[in-house]
């Protein structure tokens, strides 16, 4: 149980344009998303945390208007990135806590992020 | 405050030796410790957590060792496997924030 997916695992883009990255929670109903982004050999970066219906808290120095966070249920959110440039490179990765535990966090696989 | 200190950054073990990390916290309104194993390329998966109610909890290989009063807990991996080898991150939950404070993570490798 507890199963988080990502998609896609992997995109390529070139710079400019948007990219989408999907998180969704399989087998359980999530009361809040995560959004975080990974540099090599980094530890995890926490951009944002949204719940189902409200408006998505960035974390400072996180632009809002370049990463767009939708979660229209509670098993899927939605992290945009618009305008990409090399510089968004990253490893962005999702995770969510359930209703009975939610200081428990559930990490998606990770979507790799390359911006040309 | 709000830091997790996590050490060592890297670590290297035999085959069947035991692999500690050890992590740190000032904020005393953590209430639950996750330990998070990460491979190359994946997301983190939860390893095994603790609350501070309990000094050690132990799942398999993998011992979490907790000491409230100096504000510190480790990750004991027994018998250590070269399948083992990964970045650990320590976190801590609690306070008033919804959030995951993570460590700066271990990178373990486990020679054969």
């Amino acid at each position: 149980g507890a199963v988080v997916s990502q998609h896609p695992s992997w995109v390529i883009c070139k710079s400019g344009t948007s990219v989408k990255i999907e998180c969704r929670s399989l087998d359980f109903q999530a009361t809040t998303m995560f959004w975080y982004r990974q540099f090599p050999k980094q530890s995890l970066m926490l951009m944002a945390t949204s719940n189902e219906g409200s408006k998505a808290t960035y974390e400072q120095g996180v632009e809002k208007d370049k990463f767009l966070i939708n979660h229209a249920s509670l098993t899927l959110s939605t992290l945009t990135v618009t305008s990409a440039h090399p510089e968004d490179s990253s490893f962005y990765i999702c995770s969510a806590n359930g209703r009975i535990s939610t200081d428990t966090q559930y990490f998606g696989p990770g979507t790799r992020l390359t911006v040309l | 405050q709000q830091q997790v200190k996590q050490s060592p950054q890297s670590l290297i073990v035999q085959k069947g030796g035991i692999s500690i990390i050890n992590c740190a916290y000032e904020n005393t309104a953590f209430d639950y410790f996750p330990w998070y194993q990460q491979f190359p390329g994946k997301g983190p998966a939860l390893l095994i957590a603790i609350r501070p109610d309990v000094s050690e909890k132990k799942e398999g290989r993998f011992t979490i060792s907790f000491n409230k009063s100096a504000k510190q807990f480790s990750l004991h991996i027994m018998d250590s496997q070269p399948g083992d080898s990964a970045t650990y991150f320590c976190a801590a939950y609690g306070g008033a924030t919804n959030k995951l404070i993570f460590g700066t993570g271990t990178l373990l490798a486990v020679q054969p």
